[in-house]
C-alpha cells in the first residue's frame, strides 16, 4: 500500500531532550516536506526535501533540523526542543516539486513539550 | 503571498443533509487540493482539482480558476464526514492552507 508513514505518533518530553521524529515513504516520491498544525495558524512548512541531499527551508524553520540521506526517509530533528514547538506534525511527500503534483500526508505526529 | 480564505468557518449539520464549502484564493494558482482532517488528525486528500469538476462518490468539487474560487459539495452527509476541511493552493514549493471548515453531522 502506497503510504507515508511517520513514528513517533505520539510524544510527550522535556524542554531541552533531542528529539527525532521518522518520516518514511514508499512511493519512490522526490519530493518531502514537514509541516505544523496550530490552532488559528493552520499548516505551515517547516523545511522540504526536493531530492537526496537536497534540503531547504519553509517558512518556520526556527529550532528544527533536517536530513536527506535516503530518497524514502526524511527525518525531522529537534535539537532542544521548547514548549512553542508543542504541535501536531505532518510529513508530506510528492511525486516531484511540480505545480501539478498531489501531495499525501502522512498520519501527524502529536508533540508535547513540557 | 497567496492568501486562502474559507468560508463557512463552522457548519453543523443533521445527517442526510447537504453542504456546499467554499474556498476563495487571492492569487492565479494551477494547483488546488482538497482534504479532509478526521477528529483523529489524519490528513485525507479528497480531490486534486486545479479546474473544471470532479466527483467522488457523495462529494463532489468545483473550481473556477478564473473566478479564483473553488467549491466542496457534501451530499447525503454521514456522521462520518465530521472534521475540518482544508482547501490548500500550490505557491512555490510549499502547500499553502486555508484555516479550514469545521464540519460537525449529527445523527
Amino acid at each position: 500500500e502506497a503510504q507515508v508513514t511517520q513514528n513517533p505518533r505520539y510524544l510527550i518530553t522535556v524542554t531541552g531532550k533531542k528529539l527525532t521524529v521518522t518520516c518514511s515513504q514508499n512511493m519512490n516520491h522526490e519530493y518531502m516536506s514537514w509541516y505544523r498544525q496550530d490552532p488559528g495558524l493552520g499548516l505551515r512548512q517547516i523545511y522540504y526535501s526536493m531530492n537526496v541531499e537536497v534540503t531547504d527551508k519553509g517558512d518556520v524553520p526556527e529550532g528544527y533540523k533536517v536530513s536527506r540521506k535516503e530518497k524514502r526517509n526524511f527525518p525531522l530533528i529537534l535539537e532542544s526542543p521548547s514548549p512553542n514547538q508543542t504541535s501536531l506534525y505532518f510529513c508530506a511527500s510528492s511525486l516531484s516539486r511540480g505545480i501539478g503534483e498531489t501531495q499525501y500526508f502522512g498520519p501527524g505526529t502529536r508533540l508535547l513539550v513540557l | 503571498g497567496i492568501q486562502v480564505e474559507q468560508s463557512p468557518p463552522d457548519l453543523i449539520l443533521q445527517e442526510g443533509a447537504n453542504s456546499t464549502l467554499r474556498c476563495n484564493f487571492s492569487d492565479s494558482v494551477n494547483n488546488l487540493q482538497w482534504f479532509h482532517q478526521n477528529p483523529w488528525g489524519q490528513l485525507i486528500n479528497l480531490f486534486y482539482i486545479p479546474s473544471g469538476t470532479k466527483q467522488n462518490g457523495r462529494l463532489s468539487a468545483t473550481t473556477v480558476a478564473t473566478e479564483r474560487y473553488s467549491l466542496l459539495y457534501i451530499s447525503s452527509s454521514q456522521t462520518t464526514d465530521s472534521g475540518v476541511y482544508f482547501c490548500a493552493v500550490k505557491a512555490g514549493t510549499a502547500l499553502i492552507f486555508g484555516k479550514g471548515t469545521t464540519l460537525s453531522v449529527s445523527s
